[in-house]
């Protein structure tokens, strides 16, 4: 079964400082996305960024930017100059099924806090 | 406003009801989910729907049912067998293919009283 692990819990960072949330993975597909969604206080995800496996480039959303090693099968997500809105939880996801519905796996969660 | 609209945003059963949580969309998707959020854990999937009259059981699909007779609606009922329903209930939909985004709605917030 596919699974997706973070393993920070919690993570603090001063306003305009750099974090980075980690984010490990075990799939069997050859071919796959993965994906880091935001929840914030409203509680309805937001997706932030998403990386297809075979791109050797690690995507980047403006401040957002993860860094992917596909043989570490480790995915973690920096947030550069962080920003009182970046408070949230965030979840890192990798979807079951090439085809069809994409049943997303997702990680416990980190919940990130912003220091004024 | 293309959107995915979850109702209502607070629910409160009591023991031995069945209860219906619904979840709505106009973004034209064909893929809707259910996933139940609990503290200090990940989402869980319990049901999901590649299209209108078929629906699949997710990993935690005891003690809930669904229905998928319009593409635009896929309302999840929990049932009493449902031991522990208390937890937060988030509805997606998305687009069929790999790497598509999924969107959800604002969630529902079950209470067992």
């Amino acid at each position: 079964a596919q699974t997706v692990t973070q393993s920070q819990p919690e993570m603090s960072v001063q306003e305009a400082e750099t974090v980075t949330l980690s984010c490990t993975y075990d799939t069997s597909e050859s071919d796959y996305y993965l994906f880091w969604y935001k929840q914030p206080p409203s509680r309805q995800m937001i997706l932030v960024i998403r990386q297809e496996a075979y791109k050797q480039q690690n995507a980047t959303e403006n401040r957002f930017s993860v860094n992917f090693q596909k043989a570490a099968k480790s995915f973690s997500l920096k947030i550069s100059d962080s920003q009182l809105g970046d408070a949230a939880m965030y979840f890192c996801a990798s979807p079951e099924g090439i085809q069809g519905a994409q049943k997303l796996v997702f990680g416990q969660g980190t919940r990130l806090t912003i220091n004024p | 406003d293309g959107g995915i609209t979850q109702s209502p945003k607070y629910l409160f059963r009591k023991e031995g009801q069945n209860v219906t949580l619904s979840c709505e969309q106009n973004l034209n998707h064909d893929a809707m989910y259910w996933y139940r959020q609990d503290p200090g854990q990940g989402l869980r999937l319990i049901y999901y729907s590649q299209i209108v009259n078929d629906f699949q059981k997710g990993d935690i699909a005891e003690g809930y049912s669904v229905s998928r007779e319009k593409k635009e609606s896929f309302p999840l009922t929990v049932t009493s067998a449902q031991k522990n329903p208390t937890a937060f209930y988030l509805c997606a939909s998305q687009t069929l293919g790999m790497g598509t985004e999924a969107f959800f709605g604002q969630g529902t917030r079950l209470t067992v009283v």
